[in-house]
């Protein structure tokens, strides 16, 4: 089993469309998980971070996680043509500067 | 916004050349690292790098490479013998605190081997 999973895509949905990225993963000691952009061959760009269970919020992006289920969630809402990226989930666990375990990223496509 | 610069963007080499990929962190950040990806893979660790030694490593970081923090403001991997499945994506990042809020990452420098 990889240690985090999440679906290629790529997703495809119409401007104003509510988004719904996910990954699962397998490594009960993971405590931090963070939702980054890349836009194609550029590094990384972190979105959203979450520690632990819970919702965090940041205008149009919501995550999610949920430790009993080793699942996490990045909802946008309103899509735009501008969100068109692929979207990475990373995470890492409890003790200092531990490396991030990245997902292979799903590639979102907003058309106008 | 401050920002992780790395130079060249990109860089071509032969095979079994020796390349030095430059990345400046952000000014007050104390932890660095660098990734990799190759081409329709995923963001793979290579190295996190504190006060001036290795934290941690990969089994990707062989003996064929090593980090250096030169001076006040550079952190430089070094590939000493090129091979071709070394082309990739390779990515610096910095954070200010170990508590993991996240890195900031550079735009990358592209390696192609030949």
């Amino acid at each position: 089993q990889k240690e985090v999973e999440q679906d290629p895509g790529p997703l495809s949905v119409p401007e104003g469309a509510i988004v719904s990225l996910n990954c699962t993963y397998s490594n009960s000691a993971f405590q931090y998980f963070m939702w980054y952009r890349q836009y194609s061959r550029k590094g990384p760009e972190l979105l959203m971070y979450t520690y632990s269970s819970g919702n965090k919020e940041d205008g149009r992006f919501t995550a999610q996680v949920d430790k009993s289920s080793k699942y996490i969630s990045l909802f946008i809402r309103d899509s735009q043509p501008s969100d068109s990226a692929t979207y990475l989930c990373a995470m890492s666990g409890n003790t200092g500067f531990q490396k991030l375990v990245f997902g292979t990223g799903t590639r979102l496509l907003v058309s106008p | 916004e401050p920002e992780v610069t790395q130079t060249p963007s990109h860089q071509v080499t032969q095979m079994g050349q020796e390349v030095i990929l430059r990345c400046v962190p952000i000014s007050n950040h104390l932890y660095f690292y660098w990734y990799r990806q190759i081409l329709g893979q995923k963001v793979e660790f290579l190295v996190s790098f504190y006060n001036n030694e290795i934290s941690e490593k990969s089994e990707i970081f062989d003996d064929q490479f090593s980090v250096e923090r030169p001076d006040g403001s550079n952190f430089t991997l070094k590939i000493r013998s090129t091979k071709l499945e070394d082309s990739a994506m390779y990515f610096c990042a910095s954070s200010e605190s170990d508590f993991n809020y996240g890195y900031t990452f550079g735009s990358g420098t592209r390696l192609t081997v030949v």
